[in-house]
């Protein structure tokens, strides 16, 4: 079965300060990788998705993600964070072609950025 | 577009009692999940829909449990005799179809059971 790590629970950082947030996944198959966002009293929100293709993906806010195939990591980039970053952010795969498209979520990452 | 709708936004119950949830996704979206997230962790796959057939149900889904989606529109999801371990938030999701991974979530139901 699927697995999705999320190493850091919580972040703390100062504004403009860079972020790497870090994601490994378990399965031996294909793949599609996404990166979910969640900001305080809001519903769960697409940042980055993954299917095939140049590894480095960009996406919303100036967020981008890296997919390391040999390290199984998926892990989320940003060179300088703004206090309106502070959220929780999920990490989440699901099995590319599957039937039901269900994803398999990580613990996910508190972050909280100081002004 | 007014996105996937989730009600009520909370519901605090008795052990023991029933309770269902209703989830309104986008008009035109198939594909429709239930997904419970408790403190601390990530949402877990309940069960899917696409249109009015339910083909997949998590190990989690226990009897206790029980979802419908009548006509492909709507979906409810029930739970009989409630306990404190079902707390959770209980998020429903959609999407178009298979090429498009592109879930909406909806804002959730919060589930108190004491």
């Amino acid at each position: 079965a699927q697995s999705v790590s999320q190493h850091n629970h919580h972040v703390i950082l100062s504004e403009a300060a860079s972020l790497e947030l870090g994601c490994n996944y378990s399965y031996g198959g294909t793949v599609n990788l996404f990166w979910y966002v969640q900001y305080p009293g809001q519903h769960l929100q697409l940042l980055l998705k993954y299917f095939s293709g140049d590894p480095l993906v960009k996406g919303i806010k100036g967020f981008e993600a890296e997919f390391i195939k040999s390290k199984f990591s998926f892990n989320l980039r940003k060179p300088s964070v703004q206090w309106s970053d502070t959220a929780e952010y999920f990490c989440a795969v699901a099995v590319a072609g599957g039937a039901t498209n269900k994803l398999i979520f990580g613990t996910g990452t508190l972050l909280a950025v100081q002004p | 577009d007014t996105g996937v709708s989730q009600n009520p936004r909370h519901k605090i119950t008795k052990r023991g009692q029933n309770v269902t949830f209703r989830c309104d996704p986008i008009s035109e979206h198939n594909r429709l999940y239930w997904y419970r997230q408790t403190l601390g962790q990530g949402p877990e796959f309940l069960t899917y829909f696409q249109n009015e057939a339910q083909l997949e149900k998590s190990r989690l889904l226990s009897d206790r449990f029980s979802a419908e989606r009548p006509k492909g529109s709507f979906s409810t999801l029930e739970i009989q005799r409630t306990e404190q371990g079902d707390s959770a938030m209980y998020l429903c999701a959609s999407s178009l179809d298979r090429g498009n991974y592109g879930y909406t979530f909806g804002s959730g139901t919060r589930l108190t059971v004491v």
